[in-house]
């Protein structure tokens, strides 16, 4: 079936610094990708869609300067946490999606910032 | 906000007894998923309805969907300690593979 490879499982990070996750298909191409957050004891919220070759479409709420995705290939996503705050502690989920296999999810990625 | 609601937010049960979740959603939807999620960890897929089915089984699992109310269930039959858990509905707004989570049930079996 198919795989979505999320690294890496687990970081943290000083406050300030800028923190990159990495979403990749292994098995399909991915035209699509979506990110998650998820804090402690919470449900999952869509933080913005990934699109192969173009901008990502982020939800209401979410900045865009501070998540930055970037969907350069077709099995590659990254998001990229700038100038992480403790606020910002969560865990992120990526999924993928094609026609052929529908979506996969990540294993997610749990962000510490200190 | 357009996240499904779930009912109970916690259950506690003991084991051998049944679990039944429930979620709500808001909008039309091409199918319905629920995930187990262990603590930290990462989703789980658990069973895929789609909008034209009612019902859905696979092994302890029991799944149904009810368009008309805008609702789903899951059932665990007989549970076990390892089916301590949060568990949670995704709804695929038609067309997008965008999913909208519940806001989870925390299911906790004791042994």
């Amino acid at each position: 079936g198919a795989v979505v490879s999320q690294h890496p499982s687990w970081v943290i990070c000083k406050s300030g610094t800028s923190v990159k996750i990495e979403c990749r298909s292994l098995d399909f191409q991915a035209t699509t990708m979506f990110w998650y957050r998820q804090f402690p004891k919470q449900s999952l919220m869509l933080m913005a869609t990934s699109n192969e070759g173009s901008k990502a479409t982020y939800e209401q709420g979410v900045e865009k300067d501070k998540f930055l995705i970037n969907h350069a290939s077709l099995t590659l996503s990254t998001l990229t946490v700038t100038s992480a705050h403790p606020e910002d502690s969560s865990f992120y989920i990526c999924s993928a999606s094609d026609s052929r296999t529908g979506y996969t999810f990540g294993s997610g990625t749990r962000l510490t910032v200190v | 906000s357009q996240q499904g609601e779930e009912d109970p937010q916690a259950l506690s049960i003991q084991e051998g007894e049944n679990a039944t979740m429930n979620c709500s959603y808001k909008t039309s939807i091409n199918n319905l998923q629920w995930y187990r999620q262990n603590s930290g960890r990462g989703l789980v897929h658990l069973i895929l309805i789609r909008s034209n089915e009612r019902e859905k089984h696979s092994g302890r699992l029991r799944v149904t969907l009810d368009t008309s109310k805008k609702s789903s269930s899951l059932l665990i039959t007989a549970s076990r300690a390892a089916d301590t858990a949060s568990y949670f509905c995704a709804t695929e707004f038609p067309g997008t593979y965008k999913y909208i989570f519940g806001t989870g049930t925390r299911l906790k079996v004791l042994a």
